[in-house]
């Protein structure tokens, strides 16, 4: 694909559940970061992943928050028990190496009720 | 952590009219990083500021790195509907860092 999707486009689930968040970067980027935009706000690195190497996951809010990611291509974020100060947008990116620019996908509108 | 204090909140304003916005840290950054973001969709990367005191344009988008390289600010010159969004500043300090991003400037324009 052209750009970098994320699916679902919009997830409600009940406090306590747990979600997975999918993002498809660009084809050939070796480099893949998650954030989290709350609302209103800026958004907060979360964790990056750069080829085979031990992801950086310095962002990760709590232990609840986990992602995975298979070779250079797709990467799921999980939260587990999930609680209503979850809901935010969650937005994924893709560069082609750590210095290259950082091409955003749409995101993933969660809402924790 | 390392912050980002981005001015104006936000920007009421009349076509035509040129804005400026700007960021400021508490720590270096090694890039600065200007983006806007159209509702319902994610970042898009307006301009990228890599030296001390570079100055770079991107059509009516004028953006400029500080030599403390702890701030940056974005000028937009004779505005249009179309630059309706907001606009945040991205600082990262190495290459393999997550960025970091301001609370982001509204832009809204009056016709």
């Amino acid at each position: 694909g052209a750009g970098v999707s994320q699916s679902p486009s919009n997830k409600v689930t009940e406090k306590g559940k747990d979600v997975e968040l999918r993002c498809d970067p660009i084809s050939g980027h070796t480099a893949l970061y998650w954030y989290r935009q709350r609302l209103g706000q800026g958004l907060e690195f979360l964790i990056y992943f750069q080829g085979n190497s031990a992801p950086d996951k310095s962002g990760l809010p709590s232990d609840r928050f986990s992602a995975e990611r298979t070779g250079e291509s797709v990467s799921t974020l999980t939260i587990q028990r999930t609680q209503q100060e979850d809901s935010a947008v969650y937005l994924c990116a893709s560069s082609g190496s750590v210095t290259e620019t950082q091409y955003f996908g749409p995101g993933t509108r969660l809402l924790v009720l | 952590g390392q912050q980002l204090n981005q001015s104006p909140q936000s920007m009421f304003i009349q076509e035509g009219e040129d804005v400026s916005m700007n960021c400021t840290s508490s720590s270096i950054f090694n890039t600065w990083l200007w983006y806007k973001q159209d509702p319902g969709e994610g970042p898009v990367l307006l301009i990228a500021l890599y030296k001390a005191g570079e100055l770079t344009s991107n059509g009516r988008l004028t953006a400029q790195f500080g030599i403390t390289r702890k701030d940056s600010f974005l000028n937009i010159s004779a505005s249009i509907p179309s630059d309706v969004g907001i606009y945040f500043c991205a600082g990262r300090f190495g290459g393999a860092d997550g960025l970091t991003f301001g609370k982001g400037t509204h832009l809204i324009i009056q016709p």
